[in-house]
């Protein structure tokens, strides 16, 4: 079974501080993604990964960095959290192969509620 | 760029009839893949049913399926024989080609609810 693990599962932080989300996959899927959750906007992309050391910018990338140290592990970082970061963040690594169009589907955590201060 | 649209915010029915609800997109490939996706009470996230663009067949799976319809740039979720439990968020999705940079992008989300 597909597992998507992210940490920690809540968090609040304040206003200008640094914020680390973490995602760990047990699928060996090449595939990351970082979304976030907002009502009225549904899931919104903002960093991907194709694998280990790579990082693409999605479509709300601002304010946020990524980093995929290793296949299984992608990173979401806040370096100054603002409060209109509060939202619920969804980590979820895709079964699609290494390049190529084709199919995927993805295997989702249980999500990060962050709240900023 | 790639865009998911989804117009339902909320929809309500009574159980044992039938849903469908709606999703548009827009798209510069030829060739890309659609989803629906179902976010339920807890707040998981699992993946439903999928459509490719180059098959003319509408997708089922059990008591869901497609309403696939390109030309229009459009693909309907319908849930027949609804259940209490069929009760959720819906999320529409595409994957693009390289003119999409291959990610997965979703709509707002429909709200489903079925009541007995």
């Amino acid at each position: 079974e597909a597992a998507v693990t992210q940490s920690p599962r809540n968090k609040v932080a304040v206003t200008g501080g640094k914020v680390t989300l973490s995602c760990n996959q047990t699928n060996n899927h090449n595939n990351m993604y970082w979304y976030r959750q907002d009502t009225g906007h549904g899931l919104r992309l903002i960093h991907y990964s194709y694998g280990a050391g790579s990082t693409e910018k999605g479509d709300i990338p601002d304010g946020y960095k990524a980093s995929r140290p290793s296949q299984e592990n992608f990173s979401l970082i806040l370096e100054l959290a603002t409060p209109s970061q509060t939202s619920v963040y969804f980590c979820a690594s895709g079964d699609a192969a290494l390049g190529g169009l084709v199919a995927e589907t993805l295997y989702f955590g249980s999500g990060t509620r962050l709240t900023v201060l | 760029a790639q865009k998911v649209t989804q117009t339902q915010t909320s929809i309500s029915v009574v159980e044992k009839t039938t849903v469908t609800m709606d999703c548009v997109y827009e798209t510069r490939d030829s060739s890309y893949f659609l989803f629906w996706y179902k976010q339920t009470a807890s707040g998981e996230i699992v993946f439903l049913i999928r459509q490719d663009s180059y098959k003319k067949e509408n997708a089922t799976v059990g008591h869901y399926s497609l309403n696939f319809q390109k030309p229009k740039s459009s693909i309907g979720l319908i849930i027949t024989a609804t259940q209490i439990e069929d009760s959720a968020v819906y999320f529409c999705a595409m994957r693009e080609g390289w003119t999409g940079g291959y990610k997965v992008v979703f709509g707002s989300g429909t709200r489903l609810l079925v009541s007995p």
